[in-house]
Protein backbone atom coordinates (compact mmCIF):
# COMPACT_ATOMS: atom_id res chain seq x y z
CA UNK A 1 0.00 0.00 0.00
CA UNK A 2 1.24 3.49 -1.01
CA UNK A 3 1.97 5.83 2.45
CA UNK A 4 2.74 9.62 1.73
CA UNK A 5 4.07 11.35 4.58
CA UNK A 6 4.18 14.54 4.87
CA UNK A 7 6.09 16.91 7.45
CA UNK A 8 5.12 19.08 9.56
CA UNK A 9 2.14 18.83 10.15
CA UNK A 10 1.42 22.07 11.35
CA UNK A 11 3.63 24.97 10.35
CA UNK A 12 3.37 28.64 11.92
CA UNK A 13 6.14 31.08 10.40
CA UNK A 14 6.81 34.83 10.86
CA UNK A 15 6.81 36.57 7.33
CA UNK A 16 9.84 37.02 5.66
CA UNK A 17 11.31 33.63 6.43
CA UNK A 18 11.79 30.84 4.42
CA UNK A 19 10.89 27.33 5.03
CA UNK A 20 10.88 23.55 3.78
CA UNK A 21 7.69 20.80 3.76
CA UNK A 22 8.40 17.95 3.04
CA UNK A 23 7.06 14.38 1.44
CA UNK A 24 8.10 11.08 1.22
CA UNK A 25 6.04 8.40 -0.43
CA UNK A 26 6.98 4.75 -0.12
CA UNK A 27 6.86 3.25 -3.43
CA UNK A 28 8.44 3.77 -7.33
CA UNK A 29 6.27 6.98 -8.85
CA UNK A 30 7.10 9.49 -11.56
CA UNK A 31 4.67 11.74 -11.17
CA UNK A 32 4.48 14.05 -7.88
CA UNK A 33 1.74 16.90 -7.39
CA UNK A 34 1.20 19.81 -4.49
CA UNK A 35 -1.79 21.43 -4.44
CA UNK A 36 -3.18 24.14 -2.27
CA UNK A 37 -6.42 24.20 -0.14
CA UNK A 38 -7.59 27.14 1.82
CA UNK A 39 -10.29 27.04 4.47
CA UNK A 40 -13.86 25.34 3.33
CA UNK A 41 -12.42 25.56 -0.68
CA UNK A 42 -11.30 23.10 -2.95
CA UNK A 43 -7.75 22.11 -3.95
CA UNK A 44 -5.69 24.27 -6.55
CA UNK A 45 -3.35 22.67 -8.19
CA UNK A 46 0.20 24.71 -7.89
CA UNK A 47 2.68 21.78 -9.27
CA UNK A 48 3.19 18.52 -11.47
CA UNK A 49 6.72 17.31 -11.14
CA UNK A 50 7.26 14.59 -13.89
CA UNK A 51 10.52 13.46 -13.39
CA UNK A 52 13.55 13.05 -11.05
CA UNK A 53 14.99 16.31 -10.72
CA UNK A 54 12.46 18.38 -11.76
CA UNK A 55 11.68 21.53 -10.09
CA UNK A 56 9.23 24.34 -10.79
CA UNK A 57 8.91 27.86 -9.12
CA UNK A 58 6.00 29.81 -8.69
CA UNK A 59 6.09 33.14 -6.81
CA UNK A 60 7.12 32.86 -3.52
CA UNK A 61 6.99 28.37 -4.05
CA UNK A 62 9.10 26.12 -5.44
CA UNK A 63 8.95 22.39 -5.42
CA UNK A 64 11.25 19.53 -6.71
CA UNK A 65 11.77 16.12 -7.03
CA UNK A 66 13.71 13.25 -5.94
CA UNK A 67 12.04 10.23 -7.45
CA UNK A 68 15.26 7.71 -6.42
CA UNK A 69 14.76 9.14 -2.82
CA UNK A 70 11.35 9.36 -3.46
CA UNK A 71 11.47 12.71 -1.49
CA UNK A 72 9.30 16.05 -3.01
CA UNK A 73 10.23 19.11 -1.14
CA UNK A 74 8.23 22.19 -1.11
CA UNK A 75 10.00 25.63 -0.39
CA UNK A 76 8.96 28.90 0.77
CA UNK A 77 10.84 31.50 0.39
CA UNK A 78 10.17 35.12 2.19
CA UNK A 79 6.90 33.96 3.41
CA UNK A 80 3.66 36.46 3.29
CA UNK A 81 0.52 36.09 5.08
CA UNK A 82 -1.58 35.38 1.76
CA UNK A 83 0.55 31.53 1.41
CA UNK A 84 -1.88 30.68 4.95
CA UNK A 85 -3.14 27.73 3.56
CA UNK A 86 -2.78 23.87 3.59
CA UNK A 87 -0.75 22.17 1.29
CA UNK A 88 -1.08 18.74 0.25
CA UNK A 89 1.23 16.44 -1.55
CA UNK A 90 -0.26 13.53 -4.21
CA UNK A 91 1.28 10.94 -5.74
CA UNK A 92 0.76 8.00 -8.61
CA UNK A 93 1.59 4.90 -8.32
CA UNK A 94 3.50 4.42 -11.85
CA UNK A 95 1.98 1.38 -13.75
CA UNK A 96 -1.22 0.84 -11.75
CA UNK A 97 -4.03 1.11 -14.08
CA UNK A 98 -5.74 3.47 -12.20
CA UNK A 99 -4.87 6.94 -11.43
CA UNK A 100 -5.79 7.63 -8.19
CA UNK A 101 -4.13 10.07 -6.02
CA UNK A 102 -2.35 9.51 -2.90
CA UNK A 103 -2.39 12.13 -0.59
CA UNK A 104 -0.71 12.78 2.43
CA UNK A 105 -2.19 14.51 5.29
CA UNK A 106 -1.38 17.98 4.78
CA UNK A 107 0.73 20.48 5.86
CA UNK A 108 -1.38 23.84 7.46
CA UNK A 109 0.72 26.90 7.35
CA UNK A 110 0.09 29.87 8.93
CA UNK A 111 1.98 32.62 8.26
CA UNK A 112 2.11 35.31 10.94
CA UNK A 113 3.28 39.21 10.30
CA UNK B 1 -14.19 26.60 -20.47
CA UNK B 2 -15.99 25.83 -17.06
CA UNK B 3 -14.85 24.01 -14.49
CA UNK B 4 -15.27 20.80 -12.71
CA UNK B 5 -19.12 21.30 -11.22
CA UNK B 6 -20.45 19.64 -8.27
CA UNK B 7 -24.04 19.88 -6.79
CA UNK B 8 -24.93 20.65 -4.23
CA UNK B 9 -22.23 22.51 -2.63
CA UNK B 10 -23.70 22.07 1.06
CA UNK B 11 -26.07 18.55 1.90
CA UNK B 12 -27.47 17.95 5.18
CA UNK B 13 -29.31 14.60 5.68
CA UNK B 14 -30.42 12.79 8.02
CA UNK B 15 -29.31 9.66 9.20
CA UNK B 16 -31.15 6.23 7.11
CA UNK B 17 -31.78 8.97 4.26
CA UNK B 18 -30.26 8.83 0.76
CA UNK B 19 -27.61 11.17 -0.33
CA UNK B 20 -26.43 11.71 -4.21
CA UNK B 21 -23.81 14.14 -5.39
CA UNK B 22 -23.45 15.01 -8.50
CA UNK B 23 -20.44 16.00 -10.51
CA UNK B 24 -19.88 17.22 -14.44
CA UNK B 25 -16.56 16.80 -15.14
CA UNK B 26 -14.63 19.52 -17.18
CA UNK B 27 -15.01 20.09 -21.03
CA UNK B 28 -13.20 17.50 -22.63
CA UNK B 29 -12.33 15.51 -19.68
CA UNK B 30 -13.62 11.49 -19.90
CA UNK B 31 -12.31 10.53 -16.42
CA UNK B 32 -14.03 11.59 -13.02
CA UNK B 33 -12.21 10.58 -9.75
CA UNK B 34 -14.42 10.57 -5.74
CA UNK B 35 -12.43 11.21 -3.83
CA UNK B 36 -13.98 11.68 0.67
CA UNK B 37 -12.17 14.78 2.90
CA UNK B 38 -12.63 14.14 6.69
CA UNK B 39 -12.17 17.12 8.74
CA UNK B 40 -8.10 17.93 9.15
CA UNK B 41 -7.41 15.04 6.90
CA UNK B 42 -5.92 14.36 3.73
CA UNK B 43 -7.92 13.16 0.23
CA UNK B 44 -9.19 9.62 0.30
CA UNK B 45 -9.26 7.74 -2.72
CA UNK B 46 -12.83 6.80 -3.34
CA UNK B 47 -13.43 5.23 -7.22
CA UNK B 48 -12.29 6.21 -10.56
CA UNK B 49 -14.77 6.01 -13.76
CA UNK B 50 -14.96 6.45 -17.57
CA UNK B 51 -17.94 6.67 -19.44
CA UNK B 52 -20.16 3.95 -18.28
CA UNK B 53 -17.21 1.96 -16.83
CA UNK B 54 -16.45 1.60 -13.19
CA UNK B 55 -12.70 1.98 -13.39
CA UNK B 56 -11.29 1.08 -9.92
CA UNK B 57 -13.24 1.02 -6.89
CA UNK B 58 -10.95 -0.07 -4.31
CA UNK B 59 -11.84 2.27 -2.24
CA UNK B 60 -15.29 2.28 -1.96
CA UNK B 61 -16.78 1.02 1.34
CA UNK B 62 -18.31 -2.22 0.73
CA UNK B 63 -22.19 -1.37 1.33
CA UNK B 64 -24.25 2.09 0.98
CA UNK B 65 -21.95 3.63 -1.56
CA UNK B 66 -22.43 3.01 -5.80
CA UNK B 67 -21.03 5.46 -8.44
CA UNK B 68 -22.09 5.51 -11.72
CA UNK B 69 -20.88 8.03 -15.07
CA UNK B 70 -23.66 7.56 -17.86
CA UNK B 71 -23.35 7.62 -21.18
CA UNK B 72 -25.11 11.42 -20.95
CA UNK B 73 -25.00 13.42 -17.55
CA UNK B 74 -23.00 13.74 -14.78
CA UNK B 75 -21.43 11.42 -12.63
CA UNK B 76 -23.26 10.54 -9.44
CA UNK B 77 -22.29 9.18 -6.27
CA UNK B 78 -24.82 7.79 -4.14
CA UNK B 79 -25.10 6.99 -0.16
CA UNK B 80 -27.65 5.07 0.95
CA UNK B 81 -28.54 4.89 4.78
CA UNK B 82 -26.17 7.63 5.83
CA UNK B 83 -24.68 7.77 9.28
CA UNK B 84 -23.22 9.88 11.02
CA UNK B 85 -19.78 8.64 10.00
CA UNK B 86 -20.76 10.06 6.63
CA UNK B 87 -20.25 13.06 7.26
CA UNK B 88 -17.21 14.73 5.36
CA UNK B 89 -16.55 16.70 2.12
CA UNK B 90 -16.53 14.59 -1.12
CA UNK B 91 -14.55 16.08 -4.09
CA UNK B 92 -15.08 15.36 -7.75
CA UNK B 93 -11.87 15.68 -10.17
CA UNK B 94 -11.74 14.68 -13.60
CA UNK B 95 -8.45 14.42 -16.06
CA UNK B 96 -8.55 13.88 -19.99
CA UNK B 97 -7.63 10.31 -21.07
CA UNK B 98 -4.76 8.66 -20.22
CA UNK B 99 -2.55 9.81 -17.01
CA UNK B 100 -2.93 13.57 -16.55
CA UNK B 101 -3.40 15.96 -14.03
CA UNK B 102 -6.32 15.97 -12.27
CA UNK B 103 -8.68 18.83 -11.60
CA UNK B 104 -10.81 19.30 -8.45
CA UNK B 105 -14.54 20.62 -7.70
CA UNK B 106 -15.51 22.77 -5.13
CA UNK B 107 -17.29 19.79 -3.18
CA UNK B 108 -19.96 18.63 -1.28
CA UNK B 109 -20.15 19.08 2.00
CA UNK B 110 -22.41 16.34 3.44
CA UNK B 111 -23.90 16.90 7.06
CA UNK B 112 -25.75 13.73 8.53
CA UNK B 113 -27.90 14.78 11.49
Amino acid sequence: ELKVEQNPLFLSMQEGKNYTIYCNYSTTSDRLYWYRQDPGKSLESLFVLLSNGAVKQEGRLMASLDTKARLSTLHITAAVHDLSATYFCAVDVTGAGSYQLTFGKGTKLSVIP
Amino acid sequence: NAGVMQNPRHLVRRRGQEARLRCSPMKGHSHVYWYRQLPEEGLKFMVYLQKENIIDESGMPKERFSAEFPKEGPSILRIQQVVRGDSAAYFCASSPPMRNEQFFGPGTRLTVL
